[in-house]
């Protein structure tokens, strides 16, 4: 049963316009969400986070929008560049610290397009 | 700071036979976690190592097994290979109670069974 789930496999931007990138999940108990985005023969690197007890984080290009209610969240980049052409993961935890551990989605693969 | 590093890059071995994948962690980090990337999904968590014992442990079977070093490096086990263990193994290191923001991963292991 997968607990964090990324519909879409695949989106494709224009360079300089919004790319949204979305994520539901099922498990209520998750308090804590976070963005990875991965290139090719790399790992993941941490992206940006969100605790349950807000709605919207922003750093710099990056947005992530929770709505507890409907179980989704939505990460927003404007404007977009082609170096932010990678997979994207939404990742959910308990306390979001090492004391929990952390449920990925399957991952969205974005492409900027220049 | 060298980061998390991972060895070997890739292995290829056939049904039954056992492996042993290893990982250093990021300078000053002493929690090691172990995931499974299979192709076209997001990390799963296989389990992760503090203080040298196994604190938490993911959906998989006892064939993985894993261990950690007085210098936090770790190593992962998986015997009796199947051709369902293909997959990309990723090594991510943190700091106990630490938030997740500061898990750095390593590029991974490419593992292929056949």
């Amino acid at each position: 049963d997968q607990q964090v789930k990324q519909n879409s496999p695949s989106l494709s931007v224009q360079e300089g316009r919004i790319s949204i990138l979305n994520c539901d999940y099922t498990n209520s108990m998750f308090d804590y969400f976070l963005w990875y985005k991965k290139y090719p023969a790399e790992g993941p690197t941490f992206l940006i986070s969100i605790s349950s007890i807000k709605d919207k984080n922003e750093d710099g290009r990056f947005t992530v929008f929770l709505n507890k209610s409907a179980k989704h969240l939505s990460l927003h980049i404007v404007p977009s560049q082609p170096g932010d052409s990678a997979v994207y993961f939404c990742a959910a935890s308990g306390s979001g610290t090492s004391y929990d551990k952390v449920i990925f989605g399957p991952g969205t693969s974005l492409s900027v397009i220049p | 700071d060298a980061g998390v590093t991972q060895s070997p890059t890739h292995l290829i071995k056939t049904r039954g036979q056992q492996v042993t994948l290893r990982c250093s962690p990021k300078s000053g980090h002493d929690t090691v976690s172990w995931y499974q990337q299979a192709l076209g999904q997001g990390p799963q968590f296989i389990f992760q190592y503090y203080e040298e014992e196994e604190r938490q442990r993911g959906n998989f079977p006892d064939r993985f097994s894993g261990h950690q070093f007085p210098n936090y490096s770790s190593e992962l086990n998986v015997n009796a290979l199947l051709l369902g263990d293909s997959a990309l193994y990723l090594c991510a290191s943190s700091l106990v109670g630490l938030s997740y923001n500061e898990q750095f991963f390593g590029p991974g292991t490419r593992l292929t069974v056949l």
